[in-house]
């Protein structure tokens, strides 16, 4: 089983929709999770940390359920500029060395 | 200027040949990876390292090495490349976590 799972998409969305993403992770000792953004050809960029409360960033909001093993990003009034591939990332160790990187979320918002 | 840079920005080379990627950062950070990208397979780390002279394998080391000979720098190599090591490969730095990614290096064996 993979340490990360995410539905590949894609996710084909009007502007203004909204839109939600989630990820698996298989093991339940794992300590931090983060949403990054990759456009096409590009680096991964940092989205947000995952709070164990939820948080929030504008139209962006995380949410950490672990007693399911999920984190979910959601995404209101999509905009053009919101399409790109969402990464889940999942921090196994308290020492920072063992990140797993779902395959990705392919989002593309349609005018 | 990036805080993290890679080199080269892309590399066409023969089977059997050997490549070098560097990567070298301005952040300070001690922590530095280095991850392939393939289609279908997302990040997979290869090697990484805490500390100058620090190296540790990753899911995937077989058939790279690296060099941390210094605190900004973090070099890639592959001593005989083939044909299914094409990738994207990035290189990262942390503090800990979360990581800042370089551009990448877009690799293809012929």
């Amino acid at each position: 089983r993979k340490e990360v799972e995410q539905d590949p998409g894609p996710f084909n969305v009007p502007e203004g929709a909204t839109v939600a993403f989630n990820c698996t992770y298989s093991n339940s000792a794992s300590q931090s999770f983060f949403w990054y953004r990759q456009d096409c050809r590009k680096e991964p960029k940092l989205l947000m940390s995952v709070y164990s409360s939820g948080n929030e960033d504008g139209r962006f909001t995380a949410q950490l359920n672990r007693a399911s093993q999920y984190i979910s990003l959601l995404i209101r009034d999509s905009k053009l500029s919101d399409s790109a591939t969402y990464l889940c990332v999942v921090n196994k160790g308290s020492t920072g060395n063992q990140f797993y990187f779902g395959t990705g979320t392919s989002l593309t918002v349609i005018p | 200027d990036a805080d993290v840079t890679q080199t080269p920005r892309n590399r066409i080379t023969k089977t059997g040949k050997r490549i070098m990627l560097e990567c070298s950062q301005t952040k300070g950070h001690d922590r530095m990876y280095w991850y392939r990208q393939d289609p279908g397979l997302g990040l997979r780390l290869i090697y990484y390292s805490f500390d100058v002279k620090d190296i540790n394998k990753g899911e995937i080391s077989d058939g790279y090495s690296v060099s941390r000979q210094a605190q900004a720098k973090f070099s890639l190599s592959l001593e005989s490349a083939i044909p299914n090591q094409t990738a994207l490969y990035f290189c990262a730095t942390s503090e800990g976590q979360p990581q800042h990614f370089g551009d990448g290096t877009r690799l293809s064996i012929l």
